[in-house]
């Protein structure tokens, strides 16, 4: 069975780095089907994707515009997990934290249109900013 | 804010039929998924590829879409479907995931 198992302290201060990882059982953080993500979800900002990391004969990293500056997204392939790093964060980063695989469906008809989804997401980690 | 619009809130009897709509441009080039979040749990896919279901997932939900307009119907609505489900997308360019701000499902 696929599993997404998070990991990381519920308590950062203020101007410090937020670091969360992902472990991955029963699939491969270096599959070329799959993109491995970071999406958080607060009150005031609903959900929000922060950025994805996939392996495609070579490793790419995709960033929210909104993080772009303090973000930075790690894939271990030894461990099999990815890691989320923001920093300088502030109390409007408190949120929960999920981590999420992404697939591609792709309908060819008359015209070819595309979806991607979260089939399988981490169970989330509250993180919370104060001091 | 987000690229993709849903109503903040519905509600629906027991029994009955109801369309949860998510609109964006975006959604006249690629399908929506959608997700049935209950509180305290992560997000659960119901709906991808404009009308598939994960396995498990009851076939009282469907998905459609036209236009700019996605829509999920829940056809006989039950009390365990009372929930928020988000959509969610590509933005124009395809790359940037976008969600939209979710439907507070009520069942009477």
């Amino acid at each position: 069975q696929v599993q997404l198992q998070q990991s990381g302290p519920g308590l950062v201060k203020p101007s410090q780095t937020l670091s969360v990882t992902c472990a991955i059982s029963g699939d491969s953080v270096s599959s070329n089907t799959a993109t491995w993500n970071w999406i958080r979800q607060s009150p005031s900002r609903g959900l929000e994707w922060l950025g994805r990391t996939y392996f495609r004969s070579k490793w790419f990293y995709d960033y929210a515009l909104s993080v772009k500056s303090r973000i930075t997204i790690n894939a271990d392939t030894s461990r099999s997990q990815f890691s989320l790093q923001l920093n300088s964060v502030t109390p409007e980063d408190t949120a929960v934290y999920y981590c999420a695989r992404e697939r591609r469906f792709t309908f060819f008809g008359v015209v070819t249109r595309t979806n991607w989804y979260f089939d399988l997401w981490g169970r989330g980690t509250l993180v919370t900013v104060s001091s | 804010s987000s690229e993709l619009t849903q109503d903040p809130a519905v509600s629906v009897a027991l029994g009955q039929t109801v369309r949860i709509t998510c609109q964006g441009d975006s959604l006249r080039n690629y399908y929506a998924s959608w997700y049935q979040q209950k509180p305290g749990q992560a997000p659960l896919l119901v709906i991808y590829g404009e009308n598939y279901r994960p396995s498990g997932i009851p076939d009282r939900f469907s998905g459609s879409s036209s236009g700019n307009t996605a829509s999920l119907t829940i056809t006989g609505a039950q009390a365990e479907d009372e929930a928020d489900y988000y959509c969610n997308s590509r933005d124009s360019s395809g790359n940037v995931v976008v969600f939209g701000g979710g439907t507070k499902l009520t069942v009477l």
